[in-house]
């Protein structure tokens, strides 16, 4: 398996521009997760899925994050309009089952927002 | 959410040298994790943990999860520049879902 996907590895916007970062997690995985990493406030979990629903969404920042799972193999992670402190490296991991299964981590993508 | 305390931030160290790095909660987990992650990529998972007082071992890694279960640490023997990377814990506590909160890691470079 080529281990979770993500697109694109780099996104340079601009301050109000849509973004949108996608996802494609290990086949046969039951559960997504979507995470943000910055220097100051290390990596927080936003949402997670199951069999396609979202679970938890308490990290999602505000009304500006969005995300979506059309089906088990694909992901999206939209943030409209983007600002400059939404700049950070994204991460999607999947997994066969939670907490004390591994999760599989994508290799994020880098988001700048001037 | 629950907080997990990493220390230090930073570690440079000489090849053959050991170390220990902490990880602190004032908060018990049902289970706590540490990852390691390099430069451009994903944190990859290196052990779990799920008992008080476990100690497991992954070759000259040592990793333990302390008895009330709000701590843990790891430990390196003999250091080598491939063990170079961002050492992250990260705990879950089954009466709360199945989110995994992360410490902000420590940092580690060992030169040869």
């Amino acid at each position: 398996d080529a281990g979770v996907i993500q697109s694109p590895r780099h996104e340079v916007t601009e301050m109000g521009q849509e973004v949108t970062l996608r996802c494609k997690p290990i086949s046969g995985h039951d559960y997504l997760f979507w995470y943000r990493q910055t220097m100051m406030r290390g990596l927080e979990l936003l949402i997670y899925f199951n069999n396609n629903v979202p679970i938890d969404d308490s990290g999602m920042p505000e009304d500006r994050f969005s995300a979506k799972m059309p089906n088990a193999s694909f992901s999206t992670l939209k943030i409209q309009p983007s600002e400059p402190r939404d700049s950070a490296v994204y991460f999607c991991a999947s997994s066969l089952r939670p907490i004390t299964d591994t999760q599989y981590f994508g290799p994020g993508t880098r988001l700048t927002v001037l | 959410t629950q907080l997990l305390e990493q220390s230090p931030q930073f570690l440079s160290i000489q090849e053959g040298e050991n170390l220990t790095v902490y990880c602190n909660s004032s908060s018990v987990f049902s289970s706590l994790q540490w990852y390691r992650q390099e430069p451009g990529e994903g944190p990859v998972l290196l052990v779990t943990v799920v008992t008080g007082g476990e100690v497991k071992k992954l070759k000259r890694l040592t990793f333990q999860f302390g008895d009330a279960r709000k701590d843990s640490s790891l430990h390196i023997t003999a250091a080598q520049p491939g063990d170079t990377g961002l050492y992250l814990c990260a705990g879950a506590d089954f009466n709360s879902g199945y989110a995994l909160n992360f410490g902000k890691g420590t940092s580690l470079l060992v030169t040869p």
